[in-house]
């Protein structure tokens, strides 16, 4: 079955310690996403990237960092530096193309990071 | 000022009535439109997709675009309780070189029965 997986479903977080969250899709879209979702509130863009080895921040990008060595796979590490981080974090990922409807973004399952 | 609004709700019925969710947005250059529906804890997924003003239907849901008045709406007929969850709305638009989706808050729905 085509989709994306997030990995794990829960994860903690201890004080000054960086964590990787991990994205795979199978879908093969060029772009792919990662938003930041806190209670009662819309999703936050924190990076995307269209293509391989090649990443953009979005709204929210301090002290997340990404990497894209592969196509399928765009995993999110939260560093030391984002003093916040309890939150909901889902994947996503694209076609990209002129035509909007191929910016139909499909989500994974999200992974909930708590801290310790 | 949001690009998108949408209220938050929580929005409570009764099973069976038809409910009207909606969000509005203030910048013209918007030119497709969707809803996703999330449960709880569970990542949102694709419910409708609409281009142009005007309704367009599939099954039980109708998406309503409003581009002159900047309004979209999602309409849901003989609600039932597995429609309880948190409905997102979604406008794409023109970012530099790049298409970039932007959200509304989402509006809680729960369904009585």
């Amino acid at each position: 079955d085509g989709g994306i997986t997030q990995s794990p479903k829960y994860l903690f977080r201890k004080e000054g310690q960086n964590v990787t969250l991990s994205c795979e899709q199978n879908l093969n879209h060029d772009a792919m996403y990662w938003y930041r979702q806190d209670p009662g509130q819309g999703l936050r863009l924190i990076y995307y990237s269209q293509i391989v080895n090649d990443f953009q921040k979005g709204d929210i990008a301090e002290g997340y960092s990404v990497s894209r060595e592969k196509k399928e796979s765009f995993p999110l590490t939260v560093t030391s530096a984002q003093k916040n981080p309890t939150a909901f974090y889902l994947c996503a990922s694209s076609m990209v193309g002129l035509a909007g409807d191929q910016e139909t973004q499909y989500f994974g399952p999200g992974t909930r990071l708590l801290v310790l | 000022q949001k690009e998108v609004e949408q209220d938050p709700g929580p929005l409570s019925v009764p099973e069976g009535a038809i409910v009207s969710l909606n969000c509005t947005y203030s910048n013209s250059a918007f030119q497709y439109f969707m809803w996703y529906r999330q449960y709880s804890r569970k990542g949102p997924e694709l419910l409708m997709y609409t281009y142009s003003s005007g309704n367009k239907e599939d099954g039980r849901f109708t998406a309503q675009v409003d581009k002159s008045s900047k309004y979209i709406s999602l309409f849901i007929r003989d609600s039932q309780p597995s429609d309880s969850a948190t409905y997102l709305c979604a406008m794409t638009a023109v970012r530099g070189s790049n298409y970039q989706l932007i959200w509304g808050a989402g509006t809680k729905l729960i369904i009585k029965p």
